[in-house]
């Protein structure tokens, strides 16, 4: 089994629809992550979460939420979506410690808003 | 405005030579660098680090050279093999003590049999 897991893997939906990924980690890491990867673009974090009670806005976080259930829980929302939110979107962890903790990846969500 | 960069888009090389992958950055600050790979429908997987301290670190096939005057590092894959065909992201961890990620915007290595 996975170790970070993203649900659903592909979603197609309308614009203005409210949509959640969800992202689920059996590492035990405090750490966790979204980002977004679009062409040319590289990944750019939108949010992340040092433990249950701590939310912090990444470099893109405009029109999207968060939720931190629990330690292995994380999901993102877009409350109403928009066409330029198509994307790779990647869940990851990590733990504590210095920079060179890497960070684990789910494989990730295709989202496309038509 | 772009922090960290992967300027070349894609590269081919032959099973057996040498790959290097390379990455520019502007930020002097930065605390790590990391480089990952990715294959398609999977997410980045972590390959091999460095500290800002160092100039280079090894492991396996994968070495890693940072040149902290030219704001530049490279990864090199010796020797090559097919299975090593992927999106080789370059990041750097940003400074302040939450090591957050800012990544390159990627490179496809090709290895050719």
């Amino acid at each position: 089994d996975a170790d970070v897991t993203q649900t659903p893997r592909n979603r197609i939906t309308k614009t203005g629809k409210r949509i959640m990924l969800e992202c689920s980690q059996t590492k035990g890491h405090d750490r966790m992550y979204w980002y977004r990867q679009d062409p040319g673009l590289g990944l750019r974090l939108i949010y992340y979460s040092f433990d249950v009670k701590d939310i912090n806005k990444g470099e893109i976080s405009d029109g999207y939420s968060v939720s931190r259930q629990a330690q292995a829980k994380f999901s993102l929302s877009l409350e109403s979506a928009i066409p330029n939110q198509t994307a790779l979107y990647f869940c990851a962890t990590s733990e504590h410690g210095t920079g060179d903790q890497p960070q684990h990846f789910g494989d990730g969500t295709r989202l496309s808003i038509l | 405005d772009q922090q960290v960069k992967q300027n070349s888009p894609s590269l081919s090389v032959q099973e057996g030579r040498i790959s290097i992958l390379n990455c520019d950055y502007t930020n002097s600050m930065f605390d790590y660098f990391l480089w990952y790979k990715k294959y398609p429908a999977e997410g980045p997987t972590f390959l091999i680090s460095i500290s800002s301290i160092k100039d280079k670190n090894e492991d396996g096939r994968f070495t890693v050279f940072l040149n902290k005057s030219a704001k530049h590092l490279s990864l090199h894959i010796v020797p090559s093999q097919p299975g090593d065909s992927a999106v080789y992201f370059c990041a750097a961890t940003s400074p302040g003590g939450t090591y957050k990620y800012i990544f390159g915007t990627g490179t496809r290595l090709k290895v050719l049999a």
